[in-house]
């Protein structure tokens, strides 16, 4: 069955970095684009990052994050990762990772890992 | 920037019909996914482009989309399907996803 595996949270400080990753299990990984979804505590859902398939890694970030997240995969591994550098308070939050299926006319998130809590705090 | 509008809390009583309203502009041109979250657990699609329903999702979700109101519709609401639930769009003209601000629904 299909599992998705987020690790690496923690608390950090203001200005510091983190690095979350995805293990993916019970499906072909190199096949999936892949994204990441954060929740604040007490929020709703806000989109992070997306990364392609396929070697040419298209990749989109939320305004948001752009320029301070970097995400990326290691096929090879079956791996999801989300490198976070400049982090602010308001980037506290559960992170999800979670595949994007096609359903012939679109994308949408089939499966989600069960979220990993990142808690930026001095 | 698009946006996508639900309102914060929706009561209906056991055995009701309770509808769940996206609002965005023109958002019947888009495809709409509606996602389940129970307290303390990772959000699950109940409703996918529109009106399809993954396998083990009840065919009391449903869904549909027209003008500028998508809807998600439960029948037959149950205790069990107390939950926030949360319309998503992807914005090609920004290559975002995008998710309304949830509704929390309260089966009384």
């Amino acid at each position: 069955q299909v599992q998705l595996v987020e690790s690496g949270g923690g608390l950090v400080k203001p200005g510091g970095s983190l690095r979350l990753s995805c293990a993916a299990s019970g499906f072909i990984f190199s096949d999936y684009y892949m994204s990441w979804i954060r929740q604040a505590p007490g929020k709703g859902l806000e989109w992070v990052s997306d990364i392609s398939s396929s070697s040419d890694s298209t990749i989109y970030y939320a305004d948001s994050v752009k320029g301070r997240f970097t995400i990326s995969r290691d096929n090879a591994k079956n791996s999801l990762y989300l490198q976070m550098s400049s982090l602010r308070a308001e980037d506290t939050a559960v992170y999800y990772c979670a595949r994007r299926e096609y359903s012939g006319y679109v994308y949408y998130l089939d499966y989600w890992g069960q979220g990993t809590l990142v808690t930026v705090s001095s | 920037s698009y946006v996508l509008t639900q309102p914060p809390s929706v009561s209906v009583a056991p055995g009701q019909t309770a509808s769940i309203t996206c609002g965005g502009n023109n958002i019947g041109s888009k495809n709409v996914h509606w996602y389940q979250q129970k307290p303390g657990q990772a959000p699950v699609v109940v409703v996918y482009d529109n009106s399809d329903r993954p396998s083990g999702i009840p065919e009391r979700f449903s869904g549909s989309n027209s003008g500028n109101t998508a809807t998600l519709t439960i029948s037959r609401v149950e205790a069990g399907d107390e939950a926030d639930y949360y319309c998503q769009v992807w914005d090609s003209s920004s290559d975002h996803w995008l998710f309304g601000g949830g509704t929390k629904l309260t089966v009384l």
